[in-house]
C-alpha cells in the first residue's frame, strides 16, 4: 500500500531534550516536506526537499532540522525543543515539485501529535 | 510574500444544501491553486487544482474556479452530505513550485 508513515503518532517531552519524528514513503517520491498545524493558522511549511541531499527551508523553519540521506526518509529533528513547538505535525511526499503540472499530488502522513512541557 | 485568506468556521448546513466557501489570495506571479480536505484523526487529503487563470477544478462534485482578476479559488458544491464533514484547507504554490501556502482552514459541518 502507498503511504506515507510517521513515528511517533503522540509524543510528550520536556523542554531542551532532543528529539527526532520520522517519516518514511513508499512511493519513489523525489519531494518531501514538513508542516506543522496550528488553530486558525493553518499548515506552514517547516522545511522541503527536492531530492536526496537536497533541502531547503519553509516559512517557519527556526528551531528545526532535516535531513535527507535516502530518498524514501525525511526525518525532522528538534535539537532543543520549546513549548512553543507544541503542535501537530505532518510530513507529506509528491512525486514532483507542488506547483508543476501532472501528477505533483501530496500525499500527508496520519500526523505527529507533539507536547513540550 | 505570499498569503491566503479563508473564510472562519464553522460552517453549518443541512444535507443537501448549496455549499460555498470563501478564498483569495495574495502572491506574485502565477501560483497553482489547490483545496485539500482533513477528515478527522486524518491528514490532509488534495480535493481539486487549478493550474492557470480560468481553470476549473473538480472532485467529488466539489468545484472551484480559479479566478485571476479576483485573487479568488472558492469552493462549491451543490448539495453536501453528512459525510462531507471535514476541514477544508485552500492553498497555493510558489512560481518555482517548491512550497504550499496553507490558509487557516474551514471546517464544514453538515447535519442529517
Amino acid at each position: 500500500e502507498a503511504q506515507v508513515t510517521q513515528n511517533p503518532r503522540y509524543l510528550i517531552t520536556v523542554t531542551g531534550k532532543k528529539l527526532t519524528v520520522t517519516c518514511s514513503q513508499n512511493m519513489n517520491h523525489e519531494y518531501m516536506s514538513w508542516y506543522r498545524q496550528d488553530p486558525g493558522l493553518g499548515l506552514r511549511q517547516i522545511y522541503y526537499s527536492m531530492n536526496v541531499e537536497v533541502t531547503d527551508k519553509g516559512d517557519v523553519p527556526e528551531g528545526y532540522k532535516v535531513s535527507r540521506k535516502e530518498k524514501r526518509n525525511f526525518p525532522l529533528i528538534l535539537e532543543s525543543p520549546s513549548p512553543n513547538q507544541t503542535s501537530l505535525y505532518f510530513c507529506a511526499s509528491s512525486l514532483r515539485r507542488v506547483g508543476t503540472s501532472g501528477s505533483n499530488e501530496q500525499f500527508f502522513g496520519p500526523g505527529t501529535r507533539l507536547t513540550v512541557l | 510574500g505570499n498569503s491566503v485568506t479563508q473564510m472562519e468556521g464553522p460552517v453549518t448546513l443541512s444535507e443537501e444544501a448549496f455549499l460555498t466557501i470563501n478564498c483569495t489570495y495574495t502572491a506574485t506571479g502565477y501560483p497553482s491553486l489547490f483545496w485539500y480536505v482533513q477528515y478527522p484523526g486524518e491528514g490532509l487529503q488534495l480535493l481539486l487544482k487549478a493550474t492557470k487563470a480560468d481553470d476549473k477544478g473538480s472532485n467529488k462534485g466539489f468545484e472551484a474556479t480559479y479566478r485571476k482578476e479576483t485573487t479568488s479559488f472558492h469552493l462549491e458544491k451543490g448539495s453536501v452530505q453528512v459525510s462531507d464533514s471535514a476541514v477544508y484547507f485552500c492553498a497555493l504554490s510558489d512560481n518555482a513550485g517548491n512550497m504550499l501556502t496553507f490558509g487557516g482552514g474551514t471546517r464544514l459541518m453538515v447535519k442529517p
